[in-house]
């Protein structure tokens, strides 16, 4: 079973502030890696979905970028706002039938 | 079209006692998905089905089972539950099995276990 992890765990920022997050995965036998945004009290709602090398994603003032050969994506927001405060999760896709191994999470507090 | 919907929001049950949660979806979704969220350990699958009359075991499927008799709904049931199993239940649906499908999540089931 794969084994991904995120870091940091939790992560507090002014506003205006630019912040990033890591998401690690197994780099053999990769399929896809998914980014979902869940806000507290809501269902988890898919930012991205990346599979290959290199590929970057972006969606107003958040972006992605991926690397397969070292098994990491980063997250980026930029400016973050209050609306920004969220559990950023990351999965990969375990195999091509569609399961996902989710990581821990990043949670992200944005202060006015 | 309400997407993604599960049945209760939220459950008291003793120790020992079964229950079955209900999942449902109107897009038409052929993979659906049953995970658990507990505190620093992100979602876990249950059991997972990739069509109607299908299922079949995630990362923790032990104390549950699961049943997937009509393509829009997804069943999981505890049949002894036990504290461990405190904890918050997520459906997903997606549409197919290729790699860029994202999964659409239902709203939580919160179950506490005394």
């Amino acid at each position: 079973i794969l084994n991904v992890e995120q870091s940091p765990q939790s992560l507090h920022v002014q506003e205006g502030d630019s912040t990033n997050f890591t998401c690690s995965f197994p780099s053999s036998n990769f399929y896809a890696l998914h980014w979902y945004r869940w806000e507290t009290a809501k269902s988890p709602e898919a930012l991205f979905v990346m599979t290959l090398n290199g590929d970057e994603k972006k969606k107003g003032r958040i972006s992605a970028t991926l690397n397969t050969k070292e098994g990491y994506s980063y997250l980026y927001i930029k400016g973050s706002q209050p609306e920004d405060s969220a559990t950023y999760l990351c999965a990969s896709l375990w195999n091509q039938g569609g399961k996902l191994i989710f990581g821990q999470g990043t949670e992200l507090s944005v202060k006015p | 079209n309400a997407g993604v919907t599960q049945t209760p929001k939220f459950r008291v049950l003793k120790t020992g006692q079964s229950m079955t949660l209900l999942c449902a979806q109107d897009m038409n979704h052929e993979y659906m998905y049953w995970y658990r969220q507990d505190p620093g350990m992100g979602l876990r699958l249950i059991h997972y089905s990739v069509g109607e009359g299908t299922t079949a075991k995630g990362e923790v499927p032990d104390g549950y089972n699961v049943s997937r008799l009509k393509k829009q709904n997804f069943l999981l049931g505890l049949e002894s539950a036990a504290p461990s199993q405190t904890s918050v239940y997520f459906c997903a649906s997606s549409y197919g099995q290729g790699v860029r499908e994202t999964q659409y999540f239902g709203p939580g089931t919160r179950l506490l276990v005394l």
